[in-house]
């Protein structure tokens, strides 16, 4: 199984939205509503964000959301802010019982 | 609270096998809603998904690793392991253990992982 594409980074000032997308097929990302997102900073363990696709966690701030269209899953931050400058990663459970992340997108708050 | 931790030798020689151990405390291990997984993370790279087990042993490995990956369980010690075989310095990497929540296939719990170092 080949890794969900993802953009190496994502870039944007304080207060607007940047989108990641994360790519897979159809045995992935389109197979199932299982698309999770990952925050991580460096030399920490990651962090869930959303789950199923577009579900928050108790305690992760409203300003994240998920979303999915065929093959490719999308993770939306509004009103940027300095704390949400991390890695984050895609992940899919897959038609094979197993599990598949992306290879991860530097998010810069500029 | 669940957490988990990982433990194990931080640098290890190219040898036959690897050992790591993830200790589950909050929870138990057979409690049967979760699967429990590993990933690794090479330097300065992205996650990578190794495999997870249920607790009666059923497991599933990653495609590109399964021919050197064991995972087990021993719910008497609400603990599971990871056993890499023929490790060389590409499998160094911080290792972590995470459960995962069956009905929504995420990884919500993770350990805070454990470095190690492959080199002779």
């Amino acid at each position: 199984q080949s890794a969900l594409t993802q953009a190496a980074s994502v870039s944007g000032s304080p207060g607007q939205s940047i989108t990641i997308s994360c790519t897979g097929t159809s045995s992935d990302v389109g197979a199932y509503n299982y698309v999770s997102w990952y925050q991580q900073y460096p030399g920490k363990a990651p962090k869930l964000m959303i789950y199923d696709v577009s579900d928050r966690p108790s305690g992760v701030s409203d300003r994240f959301s998920g979303s999915k269209s065929g093959n490719t899953a999308s993770l939306t931050i509004s009103g940027l802010q300095a704390e949400d400058e991390a890695d984050y990663y895609c992940s899919s459970y897959t038609s094979s019982s197993t599990f598949v992340f992306g290879g991860g997108t530097k998010v810069t708050v500029l | 609270q669940v957490q988990l931790q990982e433990s194990g030798p931080g640098l290890v020689k190219p040898s036959p096998t690897l050992s790591l151990t993830c200790d589950v405390s909050g929870v138990s291990i057979s409690s049967g809603n979760y699967y429990w997984s590993w990933i690794r993370q090479h330097p300065g790279r992205g996650l990578e998904w190794i495999g997870y087990i249920y607790y009666t042993g059923s497991t599933s490995y990653s495609p590109s690793l399964k021919s050197r990956v064991t995972i087990s369980v021993d719910s008497s010690k609400n603990q599971f392991s990871l056993k890499l075989n023929s490790v060389t310095a590409a499998d160094t990497a911080v290792y972590y253990c995470a459960r995962v929540n069956i009905g929504h296939s995420t990884m919500r719990v993770w350990g805070q992982g454990t470095t190690v170092t492959v080199s002779s």
